[in-house]
């Protein structure tokens, strides 16, 4: 049982348009949810958060929407960079954090 | 300030031996965790330690695989009699406390472990 799903596996998007990676989650007991951001042969990193009281957070080019009636999350960046190429997953919590699968995202010149 | 360190970065190992993955966490970080990821899957949880005890053990596959904490620092995970299918990158985290809203995950860049 898959408790967070991200359906999408790879996102194209051109420099400086707007990326938008989605997630969504089964679990009604996640208490937060989390955005990382992982490189090749690294390890992943945390790129931003939200509470599941709030439905927006935002960081910079970064904002995460959560609508929590859909079960439903979304990370934008605007505007999107080359560095920015990377897989990006989606976590919830409620307890220890439950990853998604992932979202290839490519951001071309 | 170093990270999350974890060893060795690469392990290749034959069907029925058993191996041992190390993990030094963050200076101070009292949580760790061990996630594993397998080609085409996400993050798989395995253990959660809190200080040198496993109150979270849900998310190991089988009774191969078992981990320890020593000293509230360095943990090793140890998988007994490989089989094919443990083949995956096995990422250590740690944190400052149970992962939260304002303590995120710190990341290793994890150990590729390959079963022939």
């Amino acid at each position: 049982d898959q408790q967070v799903k991200q359906n999408s596996p790879s996102l194209s998007v051109q420099e400086g348009r707007i990326s938008i990676l989605n997630c969504d989650y089964t679990n009604s007991m996640f208490d937060y949810f989390l955005w990382y951001k992982k490189y090749p042969a690294e390890g992943p990193t945390f790129l931003i958060s939200i509470s599941s009281i709030k439905d927006k957070n935002e960081d910079g080019r970064f904002t995460v929407f959560l609508n929590k009636s859909a079960k439903h999350l979304s990370l934008h960046i605007v505007p999107s960079q080359p560095g920015d190429s990377a897989v990006y997953f989606c976590a919830g919590t409620d307890d220890k954090l439950i990853f998604g699968t992932g979202t290839r995202l490519q951001v071309f010149p | 300030g170093a990270g999350v360190s974890q060893s060795p970065s690469n392990k290749v190992t034959e069907k029925g031996k058993d191996v041992e993955l190390r993990c030094d966490p963050i200076s101070g970080h009292t949580a760790l965790y061990w996630y594993r990821q397998s080609l085409g899957q996400g993050l798989e949880f395995l253990i959660y330690f809190q200080g040198n005890s496993a109150p979270d053990k849900s998310g190991l596959p089988s009774d191969r695989f078992s981990a320890e904490r020593t000293g509230g620092s360095v943990s090793t995970l140890t998988i007994q009699r490989t089989q094919q299918e443990d083949s995956a990158v096995y990422l250590c985290a740690s944190s400052l406390g149970r992962s939260s809203y304002n303590s995120p995950l710190h990341f290793g860049n994890g150990t590729r472990l390959t079963v022939t």
